[in-house]
């Protein structure tokens, strides 16, 4: 079955690096994502991996995968307010299908 | 703008209405879905269609109906909800086998309050 798994909040200082962490259950998963949720939008994708790779780098953003243990994380480098959001773990074994995680609220203090 | 648009914004409504949610989008995609968020849950897929044809209705209650009546619009059809039925109720689409690569675009969503 899908399921996936996310701690729920997360503060972090601002310039600090954030880490948020996914599991999920699906060893057939072969796309894993990283939505955004700004206050009173939708979600927005952040980026994506491949199952097959283990390491994404896109500016301040790190996407790390272990797909042996089913973990996933993102890492934001340098934290800004505008990072304030809830980040969602998704993750696709069908064409049409995404199973999401429930959110972690990220909050940036100053 | 996503490309994805949902009205109304926010809606307040008795358990005896009657309402409907409208999605539209222009980005030339053929799958559409209703996802149903509460806080601190994980998103529910409520219903796909794929080329207008409905492909997943996940055990959702009747009072829950779902309208897609071309591949640019999608509609969810309230009646007599109950209180726990209060959430953001967003849509999203998708370009069918592309999904996996490209994941969803969200619309903003509805804020649905049943008092």
């Amino acid at each position: 079955g899908e399921d996936v798994e996310q701690s729920l909040f997360l503060s972090v200082r601002e310039g600090d690096s954030s880490v948020i962490n996914c599991t999920y259950t699906d060893s057939s998963s072969t796309y894993l994502y990283w939505y955004k949720q700004e206050p009173g939008a939708g979600l927005q994708l952040l980026t994506y991996i491949f199952s097959n790779m283990d390491m994404k780098q896109d500016q301040r953003l790190t996407v790390l995968l272990n797909k042996k243990d089913k973990h996933l994380s993102l890492r934001i480098a340098d934290t800004q307010t505008g990072d304030s959001a809830i980040y969602f773990c998704a993750e696709s074994t069908h064409d049409y299908k995404l199973s999401f995680g429930a959110g972690t609220t990220v909050t940036v203090r100053a | 703008e996503t490309g994805v648009t949902q009205t109304p914004r926010h809606l307040v409504m008795g358990m005896t209405n009657k309402k409907s949610l409208k999605c539209e989008q222009h980005l030339g995609h053929n799958a559409m879905y209703w996802y149903k968020q509460s806080a601190k849950k994980p998103l529910e897929l409520m219903f796909v269609y794929n080329f207008k044809e409905q492909t997943e209705n996940n055990s959702v209650p009747s009072r829950f109906s779902p309208e897609c009546p071309n591949s640019s619009h999608l509609f969810l059809h309230l009646h007599t909800l109950q209180p726990e039925d209060s959430a953001l109720y967003l849509c999203a689409s998708s370009q069918g086998t592309s999904a996996r690569l490209l994941g969803y675009t969200f619309g903003s969503g509805t804020r649905l309050t049943v008092v």
